[in-house]
């Protein structure tokens, strides 16, 4: 198994600002995601970062609006870059096991935009 | 074709009860199907995973049933326990390279359990 620490937990943020979340593993792993759930909503994948290339966005998501850092192969960062009410959501890290099928999720960071 | 359709939205069931949650897929690609559960508050934790060349897999008191010529799948949780009350996502996905990040989940399931 893997344990994934997310940053910050919660945040509140203002209209036009950015908010960056940290996440990090506890052990080496080639591919982090990025999921975004909204209120009473499911998990959409929002990019896959792997270290030392360029994160790969799903359909609907850009790298303008959500940015993705993975310096190494324990740590990611995710930005919300000018945010709106609309992208109040969950954002959750997880990271998948070379060696199984088992993807993990870190606790989450739970964004509230005013 | 991507999307998991699943049902209902909202279950309650008296404790000691079997709760049964439905989950439908078009894509016939995809090929592992995991249900997760998931706590206020918390990310997601995977409880039990089926592959289509098994019909169904248990593990304690969950069971998953796998149809693959009616590209359905359910979870059952049996003897239903009011510490299982939390939110059930299904979902899919086509493997590749033994990581399975790119999962399409279903819209979840609030489950409660009554004592």
């Amino acid at each position: 198994s893997a344990v994934i620490s997310q940053k910050p937990s919660r945040d509140i943020c203002q209209r036009g600002t950015s908010l960056t979340i940290q996440c990090q593993v506890d052990s080496q792993v080639t591919m982090m995601f990025w999921y975004r759930q909204q209120p009473g909503q499911s998990l959409t994948l929002i990019a896959t970062a792997n270290q030392g290339s360029e994160a790969t966005y799903e359909s609907g998501f850009v790298i303008d609006k959500f940015p993705i850092s993975r310096p190494n192969l324990t740590f990611s960062t995710l930005t919300v870059s000018n945010m709106s009410p609309e992208d109040s959501s969950i954002y959750l890290c997880s990271v998948g096991t070379d060696l199984n099928e088992k993807l993990f999720f870190g606790s989450g960071t739970q964004l509230s935009v005013l | 074709q991507q999307q998991v359709k699943q049902s209902p939205q909202s279950l309650i069931v008296q404790k000691g009860g079997i709760s049964i949650i439905n989950c439908a897929y078009e894509n016939t690609a995809f090929d592992y199907f995991p249900w997760y559960q998931q706590f206020p508050g918390k990310g997601p934790a995977l409880l039990i995973a089926i592959r289509p060349d098994v019909s169904e897999k248990k593990e304690g008191r969950f069971t998953i049933s796998f149809n693959k010529s009616a590209k359905q799948f359910s979870l059952h949780i049996m003897d239903s326990q009011p510490g299982d009350s939390a939110t059930y996502f299904c979902a899919a996905s086509k493997s590749y390279g033994g990581s399975q990040g790119n999962l399409i989940f279903g819209k979840g399931t609030k489950l409660s359990v009554k004592p």
